[in-house]
């Protein structure tokens, strides 16, 4: 059974404090790694896709990385608006079907 | 990118009746998927459904309590059918381009 974990599940950062959050991932048929930012009452907004170990992807002061196992996603000198909670997302093929897990995400806290 | 729009946004709905969730895309898609988020958790897949074929379902989720249509390439529905508390939740369609997955801003139900 394909299985995502997120770590940790809460951060709270000081404005301008660097960190990274955890995806870790087992599943067979991975297509894809998609990272999402959600806000309170929202739906998830795309922020990344990874596709091969090794790839990274940069969005401001996000960045991604991927390797066989686990995702990434570096925050550096995260401002208050970055705040939200991050989704991380399997894509996989299955049974000729394919199906995106999600991750129970991480939620950022960033104080002015 | 997707533009997507879900009506209602909102709605309270008594138990035992039924409510039908509608999706519109600004493009044409292949596929749409229907999630529910349940409140404090992350996204679970209901149904991938493709234009002209029958919705696929994913364990736990069955057509007679969650039947959808998809009568053309930008528009779904999603009825929650003889609802309970359970229910309760917020409804998410999404389309995928290329390798991107995109969301529309959820429906929140909740059943008294």
């Amino acid at each position: 059974e394909d299985q995502v974990t997120q770590s940790p599940e809460a951060l709270r950062l000081q404005e301008g404090e660097s960190s990274s959050l955890n995806c870790s991932y087992t599943v067979s048929g991975l297509r894809g790694l998609f990272w999402y930012r959600q806000d309170p009452g929202k739906g998830p907004e795309f922020l990344f896709t990874l596709y091969s170990a090794g790839e990274e992807k940069e969005k401001e002061r996000l960045k991604a990385t991927l390797t066989k196992k686990e995702s990434f996603l570096h925050i550096t000198a995260p401002k208050p608006e970055d705040s939200a909670t991050y989704l991380c997302a399997v894509h996989v093929l299955s049974g000729g079907y394919q199906k995106v897990t999600f991750g129970t995400g991480t939620k950022l806290q960033v104080i002015p | 990118s997707a533009v997507i729009s879900q009506k209602p946004s909102r709605d309270i709905c008594q138990r035992g009746t039924s409510l039908t969730i509608q999706c519109q895309v600004d493009s044409q898609v292949t596929m749409m998927f229907w999630y529910r988020q349940q409140p404090g958790q992350s996204l679970t897949l209901i149904a991938t459904a493709n234009q002209g074929s029958e919705a696929t379902y994913e364990s736990g989720f069955v057509i007679d309590k969650f039947p959808i249509s998809r009568p053309n390439l930008t528009f779904s529905t999603l009825t929650v059918s003889n609802m309970s508390p359970e229910d309760s939740s917020i409804y998410l369609c999404s389309v995928e381009l290329g390798y991107e997955q995109y969301f529309g801003p959820g429906t929140r139900l909740t059943v008294t």
